[in-house]
Parts: structure tokens; C-alpha cells; sequence
């Protein structure tokens, strides 16, 4: 299996500062279609996951354009610009190239 | 607007079975395949299963493989989720996402234990 590893686990920001969050994994993510298949889900507290970039760097649609996504290979990041209250949340990546599907253990962003 | 609803979940016994289910709406059920993901309480995702848009391919997390089935009915806009032989480990909420997981829903809660 695919081992997805984030960092760091807790990430404090004060609002209005960016903020960075790393995801490793054990194999490339690059597919035989030319796709790399990552993406980046937001859960707050009490809610469902929810999608917020897909195919390492595509943004779903509502998503503000402070949250960016890059990398190849085996290498990903997702950035906030400027964390807003509304961005404390557990953030995860996720692969979609091999089966089974795995996801990062989480990275939690709180407000400083 | 797309919308996936869960029901089914219950408190069962240690070696019980249990059928989850998830009724989409919104969009065009039979042309997405469909994905069963889990969390443990205070715990992260994990995926479970997949199903191929028209039923012929199923993929499953080893440690639900020969115990769970994941199947749908396209003429109910349905998704399910079998699950036999349960244990503790397998207690979570059991959330139904679409495709590459871009719309979820809102949980239903598995709990096993005696």
C-alpha cells in the first residue's frame, strides 16, 4: 500500500499569516493516463470531509483562492495564503493513482 | 445540488452484520462511481470501498475484504454497503462520497461493541 505521510501533525498560525503542510508519498502518484491523482480535503470541527483540490493543484469550485496546491512525484503541499478563522480545520491528503486508496493521518490548523 | 444521504447505522454486536445505505440525488447517480470512507472516533479518514459506475468493479481496504460488499442500485440512485463478521475496530462513521470523493455525506455513525 501507498503511504501517505503529512507534516507537521499541528500546525498553529495566527490569522492573517500563511500557513504550509507537507504530504509524502511512498510511491509516485504519477499515473500511466499522465494524471497525478492527489488531493486535499478540509474537515471542521463536527462537519464531513470536503474537497478542496483535486489532481494536485485544480482548486473544487468554492473554494477561496487563498489555498493552493503543488508538487509531482512524491512530493505535495498545500498553502494558505492568509489563514482565515473559518480555515481551523484537519486538513488530508489523499491518493487516487493506486488501490487501495490511502490518506495522510491528518495535519490540524489552529488559530495562535 | 448534489446530495448523498446515509442511514442504516446502529449499535451491533461483535460478529453482527449490518447494511448501510446512501441515496444520492442531484446528479446522474449511474454515470460516478461511488467510494465508502470511515473515521474512528477522534480518529483520520480511511478508505473502504469503491464501486464502478455500472457495478463490474469493486475495490476494497484489506482489513473489510471477504467481510463487507459494497454494491448500488442505479434505479434507486442507491449505494450500499454489506457488512458481516463485525468487530470492534470496524466502529466509525461511515461517510458515501461521489467519485473522487468531491461531494460527501453527512455520516452515519457504526458502533460495535458488546
Amino acid at each position: 500500500d501507498v503511504v501517505m505521510t503529512q507534516s507537521p501533525v499541528s500546525l498553529p498560525v495566527s490569522l492573517g499569516q500563511p500557513a504550509s503542510i507537507s504530504c509524502g508519498s511512498s510511491d509516485s502518484l504519477e499515473n500511466s493516463d499522465g494524471n497525478t491523482y492527489l488531493s486535499w480535503f478540509q474537515q471542521r470541527p463536527g462537519q464531513s470531509p470536503r474537497r478542496l483540490i483535486y489532481k494536485v493543484s485544480n482548486r473544487d469550485s468554492g473554494v477561496p483562492d487563498r489555498f493552493s496546491g503543488s508538487g509531482s512525484g512524491t512530493d505535495f503541499t498545500l498553502k494558505i495564503s492568509r489563514v482565515e478563522a473559518e480555515d481551523v480545520a484537519v486538513y488530508y491528503c489523499m491518493q487516487s493513482t493506486h488501490w487501495p486508496r490511502t490518506f495522510g493521518q491528518g495535519t490540524k490548523v489552529e488559530i495562535k | 445540488e448534489v446530495q448523498l444521504v446515509e442511514s442504516g447505522g446502529t449499535w451491533v454486536q461483535p460478529g453482527g452484520s449490518l447494511k448501510l445505505s446512501c441515496e444520492g440525488s442531484g446528479f446522474s447517480f449511474s454515470r460516478y462511481w461511488m467510494a465508502w470512507v470511515r473515521q474512528a472516533p477522534g480518529k483520520g479518514l480511511e478508505w473502504v470501498a469503491n464501486i464502478k459506475y455500472d457495478g463490474s468493479d469493486r475495490y476494497y481496504v484489506d482489513s473489510v475484504r471477504g467481510r463487507f460488499t459494497v454494491s448500488r442500485d442505479n434505479g434507486k440512485n442507491s449505494l450500499y454497503l454489506e457488512m458481516n463478521s463485525l468487530r470492534v475496530e470496524d466502529t466509525a462513521v461511515y461517510y458515501c462520497a461521489r467519485g473522487f470523493l468531491d461531494s460527501w455525506g453527512q455520516g452515519t455513525l457504526v458502533t460495535v461493541s458488546s
